[in-house]
């Protein structure tokens, strides 16, 4: 699977939009890009995952950029209980979905 | 209504001895997932079962070895026990292969 980078942790404040971003330079074109976030103590959650188009959903967005080289997730009002490690994970469907080091993200009051 | 549950939550026991834990979802999903996430906090992929049959197998050591008796569980046995296996390891389940159902984690600890 492509590798993906990712800033090692970013804040933002309580009720702003949090944008995440994640290079995947060397994404093929069958992979996807899946989001996941962990927050403290609990299983990794499943967020949302695109293969070209933007994508949305009650959790969030997934911006894609033409050449998909790159994508950012959006958490469009950011709460406190959305503090957690967010993983972007290029995937190629098949039954090996890899975890890297993730971004830590801190919502703050 | 526990989609992935996981026994037991907390497990503590000394090097060497056997333990097992264990993993059911109650989801209808046809594939089911072992991974370990060590003490750095790295998630990693130990196992994935597809209707019943290992599919994918990370060169985990022959001390694991993993039970699918049927489609809604896949337990975890894990023989002689050493120090670095202590983690917490998440079972997860999946319908669509990118879309997993993790459980709330079965937390190890080797003394």
């Amino acid at each position: 699977d492509a590798k993906t980078t990712q800033p090692t942790s970013m804040d933002c404040a309580e009720g702003r939009a949090a944008n995440l971003p994640c290079n995947h330079s060397t994404i093929s074109g069958n992979e996807y890009v899946y989001w996941y976030r962990q927050i403290h103590s609990q299983g990794p959650q499943y967020i949302i995952h695109g293969l070209k188009n933007n994508e949305t959903n009650e959790m969030a967005s997934l911006i894609i950029t033409e050449d998909r080289k790159s994508s950012t997730l959006i958490l469009p009002h950011a709460t406190l209980r959305d503090t957690a490690v967010y993983y972007c994970i290029v995937f190629r469907g098949d039954y090996k979905l890899s975890f890297g080091a993730g971004t830590t993200v801190t919502v703050r009051a | 209504d526990t989609a992935v549950s996981q026994t037991p939550k907390y497990l503590v026991t000394q090097m060497g001895n056997d333990k097992s834990i264990k993993c059911e979802q109650n989801l209808g999903h046809d594939t089911m997932y072992w991974y370990k996430q060590d003490s750095k906090k790295f998630l990693k992929i130990m196992f994935s079962y597809n209707n019943k049959e290992l599919i994918i197998n990370e060169t985990v050591p022959n001390r694991f070895s993993p039970k699918s008796p049927d489609k809604a569980h896949l337990n975890l046995h894990i023989n002689s026990l050493e120090l670095g296996d202590s983690a917490v390891y998440f079972c997860a389940s999946s319908l669509h292969t990118g879309e997993l159902f993790f459980g709330e984690g079965s937390r190890l600890t080797v003394l």
